[in-house]
């Protein structure tokens, strides 16, 4: 079935420093790929999404590219603030056997920015 | 906000007790997910609804269960429950379903057995 693969935490940066969290899958056919943010005590919250080959999701300064050569969906973004501290969840979403568009999620990467 | 509503926001229980989770989906959404956020599992797919009927179910115990409702509200009901239940459940909420369509989801409830 289909997996996704992310860089376990934590990860520890300084505000202003470079973000990469790294995101692999895999899956049969052509899945949508999201990254999704929780801040503690609260839901998800969709961060950016890509839904084929080549595309490029971003948001808030935060970008990911869908690579379906090296199966990967890496998030970025430039320059880390403290307010972006929170869990990054990498996820796809493909038709299934027996229907289901079911979000699939990797473990999560704890992000902690100090000022 | 999501405009996805989940109560309650907490619930503490003993084991063998019976709990009911309520979601309401954002308006006009049709698609309703259930998922189990937990330690040790990270995020687990439960089951999806879709206007009312059951569309596709993951790892979701037989001592669980679900319902969506004509007014699109979904209900879990998780009975006998074990410690390992503990965990918080998460609603989330599509329009149509798709692998292409977001689903925005609720606060979640987390459910404490004791």
């Amino acid at each position: 079935g289909n997996s996704v693969t992310q860089m376990e935490g934590p990860v520890t940066l300084s505000e202003e420093a470079f973000l990469t969290i790294n995101c692999t899958y895999t899956a049969t056919g052509y899945p949508s790929l999201f990254w999704y943010v929780q801040y503690p005590g609260e839901g998800l919250q969709l961060l950016l999404k890509a839904t084929k080959a080549d595309d490029k999701g971003s948001n808030k300064g935060f970008e990911a590219t869908y690579r379906k050569e090296t199966t990967s969906f890496h998030l970025e973004k430039g320059s880390v603030q403290v307010s972006d501290s929170a869990v990054y969840f990498c996820a796809l979403s493909g038709r299934e056997q027996g229907g289901s568009e079911k979000l699939v999620f990797g473990k999560g990467t704890k992000l902690t920015v100090n000022p | 906000d999501s405009g996805v509503t989940q109560t309650p926001k907490h619930l503490i229980t003993a084991t063998g007790q019976r709990v009911t989770l309520r979601c309401s989906p954002r308006s006009g959404d049709l698609s309703v997910y259930w998922y189990q956020q937990s330690l040790d599992q990270g995020l687990q797919f439960l089951i999806q609804y879709y206007n009312g009927e059951e569309r596709a179910k993951g790892n979701i115990l037989e001592r669980f269960s679900a319902q969506q409702f004509p007014d699109l509200h979904s209900e879990l009901n998780l009975s006998s429950l074990e410690l390992g239940d503990s965990a918080l459940y998460f609603c989330a909420s599509s329009a149509r379903g798709g692998a292409t369509n977001i689903q925005y989801f609720g606060a979640g409830t987390r459910l404490s057995v004791l």
